[in-house]
C-alpha cells in the first residue's frame, strides 16, 4: 500500500512564526503535492513538484514555499504565518501517469491553528 | 480554465438504500479523467472510482458506480446498499490529458440514517 505520512495532524503556532509542515511518502513517486482545504472551497493546489529540486506554483502559492531535497520528501513553509493561513493542509503523491488515470494518494491531514 | 462543481452541499440517505452524489465539469480538452475521492471525518482522502473520457464504459469499484454522461459533462458517483460507514466528505476531481493536476469540486457531505 501506499503511504504518504504528514509529521503533524495538529499545529497550534503564533502569528509570525515560522511553520514547516513535511511529508514523505514511501512509493518512489515523482510528483507531491501540497494543498490546503477550506469549507466550502474544496481542496486548492498550493505548490507541486514533478522531481527533486523542482517546484511549480498551484492556484494560491502566496504566503508559502516549499523544499523538495529528497524524493520521498516534500515540505511546505510558511515563512511568517498569519491567522488567514488557519485551515487544512493535505499532502499528496502520484507517479506520472499514463494517460489520465493520475491517482493522487494522501496524507492524513495536518489541521493547523495560527493565533 | 477547467472547473468541477457539486451543487449538494449535504445529502442523507437512509442505511441501504442507494444514493447519488451529482458532480458536473467543465473542460475544453478531449482528453481528460474524473475521480471521486472520499474523506471520513479522520481527514485522509481515500480515491474511491476513476473514469476516462475515452472509456466506453462507466466505471465500477465495488457498490460504486460512475455514472458518466460526457454530452452532459456530469460524473455522477451512485453509491448502492448506503452503510453507516459510509458517512464522509466526498469529493469529485478531474485531470487533463497531459498534466499531473486535478481540480476538486467544493464536496458533498453525506451522512448515512440507521
Amino acid at each position: 500500500d501506499v503511504k504518504v505520512t504528514q509529521s503533524s495532524r495538529y499545529l497550534v503556532k503564533r502569528t509570525g512564526e515560522k511553520v514547516f509542515l513535511e511529508c514523505v511518502q514511501d512509493m518512489d513517486h515523482e510528483n507531491m503535492f501540497w494543498y490546503r482545504q477550506d469549507p466550502g472551497l474544496g481542496l486548492r493546489l498550493i505548490y507541486f513538484s514533478y522531481d527533486v529540486k523542482m517546484k511549480e506554483k498551484g492556484d494560491i502559492p502566496e504566503g508559502y514555499s516549499v523544499s523538495r531535497e529528497k524524493k520521498e520528501r516534500f515540505s511546505l513553509i510558511l515563512e511568517s504565518a498569519s491567522t488567514n493561513q488557519t485551515s487544512m493542509y493535505l499532502c499528496a503523491s502520484s507517479s506520472t501517469p499514463a494517460g489520465t488515470k493520475n491517482i493522487q494518494y494522501f496524507g492524513a491531514g495536518t489541521r493547523l491553528s495560527v493565533l | 480554465a477547467q472547473k468541477i462543481t457539486q451543487t449538494q452541499p449535504g445529502m442523507f440517505v437512509q442505511e441501504k438504500e442507494a444514493v447519488t452524489l451529482d458532480c458536473t465539469y467543465d473542460t475544453s480538452d478531449p482528453g481528460y479523467g474524473l475521480f471521486w475521492y472520499k474523506q471520513p471525518s479522520s481527514g485522509e482522502m481515500i480515491f474511491l472510482i476513476y473514469q476516462g473520457s475515452y472509456d466506453q464504459q462507466n466505471a465500477t469499484e465495488g457498490r460504486y458506480s460512475l455514472n458518466f454522461q460526457k454530452a452532459r459533462k456530469s460524473a455522477n458517483l451512485v453509491i448502492s446498499a448506503s452503510q453507516l460507514g459510509d458517512s464522509a466528505m466526498y469529493f469529485c476531481a478531474m485531470d487533463m490529458e497531459y498534466g499531473n493536476k486535478l481540480v476538486f469540486g467544493a464536496g458533498t457531505i453525506l451522512r448515512v440514517k440507521s
